[in-house]
């Protein structure tokens, strides 16, 4: 199947400071997602892109839709302890028939020091 | 206010039993989805569910039975537990139009003894 190379594996940072993540593929996907995930709980929906080059917003959250479509990259500006977590990248790749399913990243966890 | 709930949410079993773990969503989604997540291989998809009555293999499907008679409803069976099949399940829908957007429930931890 697809590969998402997501990177840094983990990351450790002080509370206030800014976080960069980013997701790279070998092949073109239509759409990217990142989601985060807390220990014991499922993956939350936090930005969808559906459009190279567009540039989302949620809260403290940017994420990017990368203009060659084969990357995307997530920010946190101000981190906070509630930061922590693991956060996903997924993308999608239209090729018709079963062109419904997600392809996710590794993941990124994410610790906060206060 | 549901949403997506998974029962049950922890479940241990031995080798060669049927386990079923259930998933139902309120939001009257068309899409439904089967993850495991794995330790070293992040989520990966088993089944997923267009619409009632239509299912189709994801990447890892063998050793699993899905069926859907309800757009609500999306159970997941292991016919035989095998040890590999230890791993944290979720389950996850998305509507129609935005089918990208999956919204993931709770999860089920299984252990396969």
């Amino acid at each position: 199947g697809q590969q998402l190379n997501q990177s840094p594996q983990s990351m450790f940072i002080q509370e206030g400071e800014d976080v960069s993540m980013n997701c790279t593929s070998s092949s073109i996907f239509n759409t990217w997602l990142w989601y985060k995930q807390d220990p014991g709980e499922g993956p939350v929906l936090l930005i969808a892109l559906y459009k190279a080059g567009e540039l989302t917003s949620n809260g403290r959250l940017t994420a990017q839709f990368g203009i060659t479509r084969k990357d995307s990259f997530l920010n946190i500006s101000a981190s906070i302890p509630s930061d922590v977590g693991i956060y996903f990248c997924a993308g999608q790749l239209d090729s018709g028939a079963g062109s419904y399913q997600l392809t996710f990243g590794k993941g990124t966890k994410l610790s906060v020091i206060p | 206010d549901a949403g997506i709930t998974q029962s049950p949410r922890y479940k241990i079993t031995e080798t060669g039993r049927q386990v079923t773990l259930m998933c139902h969503q309120t939001w009257s989604h068309s899409y439904m989805f089967w993850y495991r997540q794995d330790l070293g291989h992040g989520l990966r998809l088993i089944y997923y569910s267009a619409a009632a009555d239509i299912t189709d293999k994801g990447e890892v499907p063998d050793g699993y039975v899905v069926s859907r008679s309800k757009t609500e409803n999306f159970p997941l069976t292991l016919e035989s537990a095998t040890r590999s099949q230890t791993s944290v399940y979720f389950c996850a829908s998305s509507d129609w139009g935005t089918y990208n957007e999956q919204f993931f429930g709770p999860g089920t931890r299984l252990t396969v003894l």
